[in-house]
This record gives structure tokens, C-alpha cells and sequence, in this order.
């Protein structure tokens, strides 16, 4: 079985300083792992993945990944927060060969401030 | 136009009224999901389909049904609706995508009240 846990439910940055978003996985096998973005009355959106090819992934949005399997981390970040990034984000797991069944963490919500 | 296609968007229903959700997509993927969100919970997988004659439960199926009516089509019922199925319901569908690890696209969601 997999698992996700994301560490702190609420987030606050001021504008132009540094995001960083955590995420732990438990996988008995090669994860691939997710994170979406969702914006107030929207759906989720894709902001990044990792499958494998390169540990350091990069998404939309300036935003950016990191697989470390020593750590089991997927921690999100983005250098310079900006107004607009403000929403949840949920980092997802999901196995290899698994079906692709998502599990979902619980979800952080980011907040820019001036 | 959305590729993933959800009605209604908001809906308020009374305690035992039967309601379905119903999810479109144009994206020709053979899986769909849906999935309910509660604040602090995150998302759930309520069942998933990944042909039209493969339906699955998810981690949370009691008191749900759905029918897969096409490709392109999957619903979702509540026979019975009860208050603690006041939720935010998303469907989802995926594709392999050429580096693997399925991708999920959501649609806009329906806000689901029940009274």
C-alpha cells in the first residue's frame, strides 16, 4: 500500500521569498509521484510528475521537484513566490504497475502575503 | 472547451432524494474516476473504471453507484443521500502518457450539498 503525508496543512510566504512545500511517500515499490494544483472553484490541476527519467523534475509555473528516495521526500518549491500562486496543493502517489490509483495527500494551502 | 466535463456544477438535495452526477470527457481516455473532497481529508477514490466493462470500488464506495455508459461517460449516483455525503465531487480521467505513470485530468467539480 501507498501513503502520502504532507506536512502542514496552512503555508504563508511573503511575495518574492522562497516556497517550499513538503511531501512524504511510503511505497513497497517505484513510486511515481504528483503534485496538482488547485485554484479557489476549480478543478485540479497538473503541476508536475515524476516517473523515473530525472529526479529533479520541473513543472508549470516556475515550480519544481525534487525525488529523493534515501529521504522519500517530493518536496515542491518554487524560488520567488508571486501573488497568483496562492492556492492548495496536494502531492499524490501512485505504484508502478499499480493500476495508476491515485492516493492523495491531505493537502497544503498557500498563502502570499505582500 | 473543457475536455472533462462535470454536471451539475453545484447541487442541494434533501436526506434520501436519489441524485447522480454525471462526467464527460473528450480526451479519449478508457479510465475514469471519481473522487470526493473534504477539507483537511484531501481526495478520495470513490470507484474507478478502466474500460467500459471494468468498474471498481475505491476506498470509499458505500453508499455510492456508478454506471459507465460509455468511453466517454461515467456517472455517479447516491441512492439514498445522507448529510455526510455533503462533499465536493471531482471525476478524473488518465492516460499512460509516454513516460509512464498514469496522469490523472480533472473536471471542474460539483458541489454537492445534502440537507
Amino acid at each position: 500500500a501507498q501513503s502520502v503525508t504532507q506536512l502542514g496543512s496552512h503555508v504563508s510566504v511573503s511575495e518574492g521569498a522562497l516556497v517550499l512545500l513538503r511531501c512524504n511517500y511510503s511505497s513497497s515499490v517505484p513510486p511515481y509521484l504528483f503534485w496538482y494544483v488547485q485554484y479557489p472553484n476549480q478543478g485540479l490541476q497538473l503541476l508536475l510528475k515524476y516517473t523515473s527519467a530525472a529526479t529533479l523534475v520541473k513543472g508549470i509555473n516556475g515550480f519544481e521537484a525534487e525525488f529523493k528516495k534515501s529521504e522519500t521526500s517530493f518536496h515542491l518549491t518554487k524560488p520567488s513566490a508571486h501573488m497568483s500562486d496562492a492556492a492548495e496543493y496536494f502531492c499524490a502517489v501512485s505504484l508502478t504497475g499499480g493500476g495508476n490509483k491515485l492516493t492523495f495527500g491531505t493537502g497544503t494551502q498557500l498563502k502570499v502575503e505582500l | 472547451d473543457a475536455d472533462v466535463t462535470q454536471t451539475p456544477r453545484n447541487r442541494i438535495t434533501k436526506t434520501g432524494k436519489r441524485i447522480m452526477l454525471e462526467c464527460s470527457q473528450t480526451k479519449g481516455h478508457d479510465r475514469m474516476y471519481w473522487y470526493r473532497q473534504d477539507p483537511g481529508l484531501g481526495l478520495r477514490l470513490i470507484y474507478y473504471s478502466f474500460d467500459v466493462k471494468d468498474i471498481n470500488k475505491g476506498e470509499i464506495s458505500d453508499g455510492y453507484s456508478v454506471s459507465r455508459q460509455a468511453q466517454a461517460k461515467f456517472s455517479l449516483s447516491l441512492e439514498s443521500a445522507i448529510p455526510n455525503q455533503t462533499a465536493l465531487y471531482f471525476c478524473a480521467t488518465s492516460d499512460p502518457g509516454l513516460a509512464g505513470g498514469y496522469t490523472q485530468y480533472f473536471g471542474p467539480g460539483t458541489r454537492l450539498t445534502v440537507l
